[in-house]
């Protein structure tokens, strides 16, 4: 297995709502990430996680709060966004943080709109 | 994405060789990476080159590294109309150094082909 799987694909939701993005990977990578991503911008790092812990924090706002229950699960739980949190988060991980050799591998992301 | 230049848009013919380029800051960077990212999708890792290398041939792709003038070149024989996406460059600078360990986006270079 490969790949990095995100889901939902598509979530559309309030600003007063509670929900969580979805991100698993089955490849044994210890470093997982989420970054943002406006259109036809390049992705913005927000989170990064080394062995299960919370390793960078790119001054992101709290209505954003990360989660890695387990080396092959990442979770992006949301609360009280704002519409300009509208964006494509996409999950990636890599073999450890920095391993540059394989760079890093990329779910398709989610399409998250606030209303 | 400051660290990484990128042209902004690049459109050929189909058939043509498309060249996008891209200039680094970070000589410390052991690996250089070219993404793509087709509409409404992840990014797919096409190809990266080790920094002792000069060129890289994979199939239809051809990467040159100016080490030197810090520059990195994807070529794209026989452009298709699949080939219409977005192509980032990135870099990982090494762990110890500004941004080390984090994966570094250049603005992403839109190419469109034209049949």
């Amino acid at each position: 297995d490969t790949e990095v799987t995100q889901t939902p694909k598509h979530l559309v939701m309030g600003m007063t709502n509670k929900k969580s993005l979805k991100c698993e990977q089955h490849m044994g990578h210890r470093a997982m990430y989420w970054y943002k991503q406006k259109a036809k911008k390049p992705p913005e790092l927000m989170f990064v996680y080394s062995y299960e812990k919370l390793s960078i924090n790119e001054s992101v706002p709290s209505r954003f709060s990360p989660e890695c229950p387990n080396s092959s699960l990442l979770n992006l739980h949301l609360h009280a966004l704002q519409p300009e949190d509208s964006a494509l988060y996409l999950c990636a991980s890599s073999q450890e943080f920095g391993a540059a050799n394989y760079g890093y591998t990329f779910g398709s992301g989610t399409r998250l709109t606030v209303v | 994405g400051e660290d990484v230049e990128q042209s902004l848009f690049l459109s050929v013919r189909e058939g043509d060789s498309s060249v996008i380029n891209c200039t680094y800051t970070d000589s410390s960077s052991t690996y250089l990476y070219w993404y793509k990212q087709e509409p409404g999708a992840g990014l797919q890792l096409l190809t990266y080159i080790f920094s002792n290398m000069d060129m890289k041939q994979d199939q239809r792709l051809t990467v040159l590294l100016n080490k030197k003038d810090k520059h990195l070149s994807l070529r794209i024989a026989d452009t298709q109309t699949g080939d219409s996406a977005i192509y980032f460059c990135a870099e990982i600078p090494p762990r110890g150094y500004n941004q080390g360990g984090k994966l570094i986006f250049g603005q992403g270079t839109e190419l469109s082909v034209k049949p």
